[in-house]
């Protein structure tokens, strides 16, 4: 069966430290992966795709960037983090119509 | 363009109470139509889903019918007991099957 992981659970870091956020997708080939962000009390909004390696969409301007180095590894980063960029980080994928949820990160900014 | 709509929360119910959560979509073709379901501090879990008009969606007792004409995919529950208590998004997917669109979420709080 399929699982998705996310790395680290929670994060705590300074207004303009550099961010590395990390998800993995086990037991599929080839499946699409995105990434979400949940600001505090409000829905998803999808910040970047990708459909293989080394393709990226994004679908939000901002300071974030996103990779994907391996099949089924997608990392989200930043090289300086705002106040705003405080949030719950959702990685997911899917082969098909369906998308699957990672367990989230959620990342304060101080 | 995709957007899905759903009421806003937080709903409150006692525990063996009936519960409907609405959501309406827009009609840009016949998108699949899922209900994910987030437990507090945790990450979404698929729901129930369903891919054509008048197809029923149904998990843990819970309910959703594809209803073509009235562009809505209404979240039923027959009696909520307290461990239902979570935020549901209603989401659709866009006609390249490759984007979600999301519903803002409601908070649905049960009482004992």
């Amino acid at each position: 069966s399929q699982t998705i992981h996310q790395w680290p659970a929670t994060l705590v870091q300074p207004v303009g430290s550099p961010l590395s956020l990390e998800c993995t997708v086990e037991g599929t080939s080839n499946p699409n992966l995105y990434w979400y962000r949940q600001a505090a009390g409000r829905g998803l909004q999808l910040l970047f795709y990708s459909v293989g390696i080394g393709q990226i969409s994004s679908e939000v301007p901002q300071n974030l960037s996103a990779s994907r180095p391996q099949d089924r590894q997608f990392i989200l980063s930043s090289k300086k983090l705002l106040l705003s960029d405080s949030g719950f980080y959702l990685c997911a994928w899917d082969t098909g119509d369906t998308q699957y949820f990672g367990p989230g990160t959620r990342l304060t900014v101080l | 363009g995709n957007s899905v709509t759903q009421m806003e929360g937080p709903v409150t119910l006692s525990e063996e109470a009936f519960l409907t959560i609405n959501c309406t979509y827009t009609a840009t073709g016949y998108p699949s139509l899922f209900w994910y379901v987030q437990y507090p501090g945790e990450g979404l879990q698929l729901l129930l889903k369903a891919t054509k008009a008048d197809d029923k969606g149904s998990n843990k007792g819970f309910e959703a019918t594809y209803r073509k004409e009235t562009t809505s995919f209404h979240l039923e529950k027959g009696s909520v007991q307290v461990s239902d208590s979570a935020v549901y998004f209603c989401a659709r997917l866009n006609n390249a099957g490759n984007m979600l669109t999301f519903g803002g979420g409601t908070r649905l709080m049960v009482k004992p």
